[in-house]
């Protein structure tokens, strides 16, 4: 259970275009997900949390114009990197609550890397 | 405000060997604590958690931690590395306030389990 997917795990795309990354969780529905994005050989960093059927809450420094979150179903929430530059470049992982876990344990997808050119 | 360390890059270990990865933390209040493992170009797997009661958590792949209320840790443990539990060990700890509880992560550490 509790099983989280991406798509697609990996992109490369010229500079200015948009890309959207998905994020659903397939066996259970779940209000609440995170974005995170990772550089090599660091830690996660939040960008922000996605709520079903309202609108994200973006962590301090994260342009919300240029990464929008949308959660419109239970099941999936889309990431999508606008007017992307080589800086956008890096590991985009997701991850989703379970609805009265009680223990906010986050469970992630597998991570989309992105690679602007 | 809540924090969580992992004082270790890289730990280095023998397959067959007993293997340690150390965390501390800073919590206000009650700790939920976590440890994630990932896998090269890989997200995160969760292992383990301690929300209450015994000390000792049992999780995934025979991998257990150890919570230590006196001392502040969660050491996460394993009596006999393997060379498939090489890959980078992230521990966390619930974040309190805001609408939606956030999880806190350390900087990571890096296991390499040598056959």
């Amino acid at each position: 259970g509790a099983v989280v997917s991406q798509h697609p795990s990996w992109v490369i795309c010229k500079s200015g275009t948009s890309v959207k990354i998905e994020c659903r969780s397939l066996d259970f529905q779940a209000t609440t997900m995170f974005w995170y994005r990772q550089f090599p050989k660091q830690s996660l960093m939040l960008m922000a949390t996605s709520n079903e059927g309202s609108k994200a809450t973006y962590e301090q420094g994260v342009e919300k114009d240029k990464f929008l979150i949308n959660h419109a179903s239970l099941t999936l929430s889309t990431l999508t990197v606008t007017s992307a530059h080589p800086e956008d470049s890096s590991f985009y992982i997701c991850s989703a609550l379970i609805p009265g876990d009680g223990t906010d344990t986050q469970y992630f997808g597998p991570g989309t890397r992105l690679t602007v050119l | 405000a809540q924090s969580v360390a992992q004082p270790e890059d890289q730990v280095n270990v023998a397959e067959g060997n007993p293997l340690t990865v150390k965390c501390t933390y800073s919590v206000s209040g009650n700790p939920y604590l976590f440890w994630y493992v990932q896998y090269p170009n890989r997200g995160l797997q969760f292992l383990l958690k301690y929300i209450t009661g015994d000390n000792l958590v049992k999780g995934s792949y025979g991998f257990e931690a150890e919570f230590n209320k006196s001392q502040t840790s969660f050491h996460l443990k394993k009596p006999s590395a393997l060379v498939s539990d090489s890959a980078l060990y992230f521990c966390a700890v619930r974040d309190y306030g805001g609408a939606t509880n956030k999880l806190i992560f350390g900087t990571g550490t890096l296991l390499a389990v040598q056959p």
